[in-house]
């Protein structure tokens, strides 16, 4: 159980264009999904929190104009890149938790960003 | 906000070697996952541990909350053990904030 899907697992876009990713769970509900980035050799760096049915709130230094987090229903939360330059090249990890705030996190394979 | 630091930073070993890692927080936490990355990015759940010891097969972690810190130990050691080990904390915010990784290499 707590499968979460994450898609696409590689994209490559160009300079200028809008890169959209979709994190799913599967088989439970999440009220609440998270979004990370890695940069490579390094940890994962919390980006945003995304909250079904309300606005995200982003950690501080995240550019929520370029990184968008749309969390429509329990099971979808999407980030969408925009306007895509080189330096957004990373890997992005989804995440959600089934149930109660301090139920432990199932994240998705993530995806690897490519902007030529 | 609060520090988690995991030592070592890199570890090689020889398989069948057993290997003990550490994950120190500078702050009280609610929750604590360890995790597997392995090569190809995927994260593995490995252990919720908050506190105490638990065991699953030949990973073993214990958490001594009052002491801020968790370690992780890997017995018998394989090769499909390679990879990246992180620590991750809840400090009371419902968030988990990484540590700063072991990676691992299993040689054969």
């Amino acid at each position: 159980g707590a499968v979460v899907s994450q898609h696409p697992s590689r994209v490559i876009c160009k300079s200028g264009t809008s890169v959209k990713i979709e994190c799913r769970s599967l088989d439970f509900q999440a009220t609440t999904m998270f979004w990370y980035r890695q940069f490579p050799k390094k940890s994962l760096m919390l980006m945003a929190t995304s909250n079904e049915g309300s606005k995200a709130t982003y950690e501080q230094g995240v550019e929520k104009d370029k990184f968008l987090i749309n969390h429509a229903s329990l099971t979808l939360s999407t980030l969408t890149v925009t306007s895509a330059h080189p330096e957004d090249s990373s890997f992005y990890i989804c995440s959600a938790r089934a149930g109660r705030p301090a139920a432990p996190l199932h994240f998705g394979n993530g995806t690897r960003l490519t902007v030529t | 906000g609060i520090q988690v630091e995991q030592s070592p930073p890199d570890l090689i070993l020889q398989e069948g070697a057993n290997s003990t890692l550490r994950c120190n927080f500078s702050d009280s936490v609610n929750n604590l996952q360890w995790f597997h990355q392995n090569p190809w990015g995927q994260l593995i759940n490995l252990f919720y541990i908050p506190s105490g010891t638990k065991q699953n097969g030949r990973l073993s972690a214990t958490t001594v909350a009052t002491e801020r810190y968790s370690l992780l130990y890997i017995s018998s050691s394989q090769t499909t053990d390679s990879g990246v080990y992180f620590c991750a904390v809840d400090p009371g915010t419902y968030k988990y904030i990484f540590g700063t990784g072991t990676r691992l290499k299993v040689l054969a």
